[in-house]
């Protein structure tokens, strides 16, 4: 079975720290991804990559940084959390098929809370 | 216009009943579709892939429907189990990456 895995399920942080937020794979995908899940907005992508070092802006990457040193890891930073970041942060990952990208396996998840 | 769109429900039905939501996508050029669940406080899992044909997974139905862009599920005599936030998933520009609505919920009531 694939296995994603977020290093935080909870976290509370106050504004203007920095926050990483880890995600391991063990099925040598090549694309990784962040989102954030609120409520009535859905996931919103925030980065992906699809390569070591590789890294592609999502829909909201702004406040956001991530790093993708190793093929299986993918960390996601806060540099200066912000209340408006509190939210779920699910990890994923995905086979590179080709063509479009394959079925997502998600961690899961972090909540992350910034008072 | 948002890329993907649900219906974000309530659905309560009872036990064996049918029911069915749709969701709405951007790009008539989109090629590739999915249906996830997502219980309470858990990530989502892919629940099914949508097909142009369309397809069934014992209970479950999905159909596409691209003249008016938008792709639904359908779920036979509901169990308790379905019980459940269904997002849908698209890959809006044959690229690497899914956009996916806000889900729709079910709620199958004994």
């Amino acid at each position: 079975d694939v296995k994603v895995t977020q290093s935080s399920r909870y976290l509370v942080k106050r504004t203007g720290e920095k926050v990483f937020l880890e995600c391991v794979q063990d099925m040598d995908h090549e694309n990784m991804f962040w989102y954030r899940q609120d409520p009535g907005l859905g996931l919103r992508l925030i980065y992906f990559s699809y390569d070591v070092k590789m890294k592609e802006k999502g829909d909201i990457p702004e406040g956001y940084s991530v790093s993708r040193e190793k093929k299986e890891r993918f960390s996601l930073i806060l540099e200066s959390a912000s209340t408006n970041q509190t939210s779920m942060y699910l990890c994923a990952s995905s086979l590179w098929t080709g063509e479009v990208t394959g079925e997502l396996f998600f961690g899961e998840g972090s909540r992350l809370t910034v008072l | 216009r948002k890329e993907v769109e649900q219906d974000p429900g309530p659905f309560n039905v009872p036990e064996g009943a049918t029911v069915a939501f749709n969701c709405t996508y951007s790009n008539s050029a989109s090629q590739s579709f999915f249906w996830y669940r997502q219980d309470c406080r858990k990530e989502p899992k892919l629940l099914m892939s949508v097909y142009s044909s369309g397809n069934e997974d014992g209970r479950f139905t999905a159909q596409l429907n691209r003249a008016s862009q938008y792709i639904s599920l359908l779920i036979r005599d509901s169990k308790l189990s379905d019980s459940a936030t269904y997002l849908c998933a698209v890959n809006i520009n044959n690229d690497y990456k899914l956009s996916f609505g806000a889900g729709t919920t079910v709620t199958v009531r004994a």
